[in-house]
């Protein structure tokens, strides 16, 4: 499979904990974004990388939220001392810069987060 | 900052044409995307829209007015794998890096009945 993966893909913690997501992007694409899910909503942008370098982060996101992407790859989001409002679906995608004949984002399967 | 407005939910039947409507509000519009998501699922890529005009792709049809504001998604010979969430998200610059973000609307629920 080439497509975008993400682990875990159910994760359940309790208020106060630290949380580490994992993001493989598909292997040419060097862009790489992070999204937050929740129920009757559309995707809302956290993030993104293009190669190792972090260009674009959302007012939105709070000093809780860490992303990194150390060798321009895989990339990992952690949330510390989550909260029941940070239970969502974190969706990772992945794209070519555009100019680089891309433009899609292709989606990952999720990362389900419940806290309690 | 951007504003995207799409009809919550819509039903048609199997067989039938259906047309979802968004319209933006935006600045430094760089592009619009439709995407598919059946419930539990990512969400996967429909069709792409930069310039006026429609693109066709098989069953599936895009829209775009960037003076209005304003694309559809349009589907026809619906059939019922087809029910699911369509999201449309419009593509800008202007963020604080001046790179181009996607914002996603909330949105539209079809079902598909036979």
């Amino acid at each position: 499979d080439t497509g975008v993966s993400q682990d875990p893909r159910h994760k359940i913690t309790k208020r106060g904990q630290n949380v580490t997501f994992r993001c493989d992007p598909i292997s040419e694409h060097n862009r790489l974004y992070w999204y937050r899910q929740t129920l009757g909503q559309g995707p809302e942008f956290l993030t993104y990388f293009q190669n190792e370098a972090q260009l674009e982060k959302s007012r939105l996101l709070s000093d809780r939220f860490s992303a990194e992407r150390p060798k321009g790859s895989f990339s990992t989001l952690e949330i510390q001392r989550t909260e029941q409002g940070d239970s969502a679906m974190y969706l990772c995608a992945s794209s070519l810069a555009p100019g680089t004949g891309g433009y899609e984002q292709y989606f990952g399967p999720g990362t389900r987060l419940t806290v309690t | 900052g951007q504003n995207i407005d799409q009809p919550t939910e819509m039903t048609a039947t199997e067989g039938a044409i259906v047309q979802i409507n968004c319209t933006y509000q935006t600045s430094g519009f760089n592009g619009l995307f439709w995407y598919q998501q059946h419930a539990g699922e990512a969400p996967t890529f429909l069709s792409y829209n930069v310039l006026d005009g429609l693109e066709e792709k098989g069953r599936f049809s895009s829209f775009l007015s960037r003076s209005k504001g304003y694309s559809y998604l349009l589907l026809k010979e619906l059939q019922m794998k087809d029910s699911a969430s369509y999201l449309c998200a419009v593509r800008a610059t202007g963020g604080r890096s001046g790179y181009s973000t996607l914002t996603f609307g909330k949105g539209t629920m079809l079902l598909v009945s036979p």
